[in-house]
Parts: structure tokens; sequence; C-alpha cells
């Protein structure tokens, strides 16, 4: 099947701490991963990708690695800032529809100062 | 560059009432995606679009909803009529398909509440 599976949130974390959140995918094959994140009153934009194992996607301090091994593209950053608070989606591309996006539940990051 | 337009931004319309949603994609993207978020049900795609056509619509939740795509630049999501459980916010994303690329890109959404 299609499912990805990320941590439950909130995660409440504390300025310059480290962040990570864990995803895991389903799909067999090696599909396209991605991570977008919806500030609050906006759609979501795309945080960045990796589209086969063991590529580093990378953007704005944010990274995840394609792990095909354990099924995973846990997100991390190594100092959270405030203005990082938001929802984060992990996402993969469908087994068999490329085109479409199987999304996680999102993860509701909020960074106290 | 413009993003995905969606209009209105919000809309609050009493039940039994018809909903039209707008959504212009990026220019020369080929595929375009209808999706509803809520709280209790997350994000859901309702229908996509390939060079106009529908491809999947699996997601639409009954015949009160429907979508169209006159062209490449122009999507309509209707609601007709209207009921509260309908409240949601609605998004439209465009991608330019694979091998090419997969992501896809979302516009600001229209929140729909229904009344």
């Amino acid at each position: 099947g299609n499912s990805v599976t990320q941590m439950e949130g909130p995660v409440t974390l504390s300025e310059e701490a480290f962040l990570t959140i864990n995803c895991t995918y389903t799909a067999t094959g090696y599909p396209s991963l991605f991570w977008y994140v919806q500030y609050p009153g906006e759609g979501l934009q795309l945080l960045l990708k990796a589209t086969k194992a063991d590529d580093k996607g990378s953007n704005k301090g944010f990274e995840a690695t394609y792990r095909k091994e354990t099924t995973s593209f846990h997100l991390e950053k190594g100092s959270v800032q405030v203005s990082d608070s938001a929802v984060y989606f992990c996402a993969q591309t469908h087994n068999n529809a490329g085109n479409m996006l199987t999304f996680g539940g999102g993860t509701r990051l909020m960074v106290k100062p | 560059d413009a993003g995905v337009i969606q209009s209105p931004r919000h809309e609050v319309t009493e039940m039994g009432q018809e909903v039209t949603l707008r959504c212009k994609p990026i220019s020369g993207h080929d595929y375009l995606f209808w999706y509803r978020q809520t709280m209790m049900r997350g994000l859901e795609l309702l229908i996509y679009f390939n060079n106009n056509v529908p491809i999947d619509d699996s997601g639409m939740p009954e015949d009160r909803f429907s979508a169209k795509m006159p062209n490449a630049s122009f999507s309509t999501l209707k609601i007709q009529p209207s009921e509260p459980r309908d409240s949601a916010v609605y998004f439209c994303a465009s991608s330019l398909g694979g091998p090419i690329s997969y992501e896809q890109y979302f516009g600001p959404g229209t929140r729909l509440t229904v009344t």
C-alpha cells in the first residue's frame, strides 16, 4: 500500500534546540520523498526533497536523508527558531500513480523563545 | 513568477447554497490537484487532472461535489448544495508531472464556512 506515518505532535521545543520529526513510508520501489511546511493561514510549501536512496535533501537549515533500508525520511534541524513554528508534512509519490502524493498526517512544531 | 492562485480566499455561505471555488495553476504545469483540509480528517485529495482531463475523482465525497478544468489555466470546484460538514480549507495545487518533477505547488487555499 501507500502510507506515510509521522510522529504525532505537537512537538514543543525551546529556541536553539535540536529538532527531529520522524517519518516512515511504505511505498515499494523507489518513491520520491518530500517534506512540506505549512505556516498558519497559508498553503503547503515544499521544504526539501530526495529522489533516490541515500540522497540528502536540505533547505533553510533543515535536512532529511532518504534511508531505503529503514524506509525513513526523518526531518532534522540543528537549531530551531521561533519562526520555524508550523506544521510539517512528510509525503511520498504514489506507487501506482507517480504524480499523486501521499501525505502523512502532519506534525505541529511549536518553538518557544 | 506567480504561484497558484485561488479565489476567493474566504467564503461564508448558508446551507443549501451553491459554492464555486476557483484555481489558476502555474503556467506550464500539466497536473492540477484539489485537496480538502480539516482538523478531523487532515489533508484529503479530492480529484486531480492531467492536461485538463480528470484522472482520479475517487476522493470526491459525493455527488454534491463537481470539478471542471475547461482549459489549462483555470479550474473550478463546485459544491451544490453546500452543507455545514463541507466547512474546510480547500487547496489547489499544480505540478509539472513526472519524470521531470513530482513536487506539487500549493495555492493559499480557500477557507469555506457553511452555516
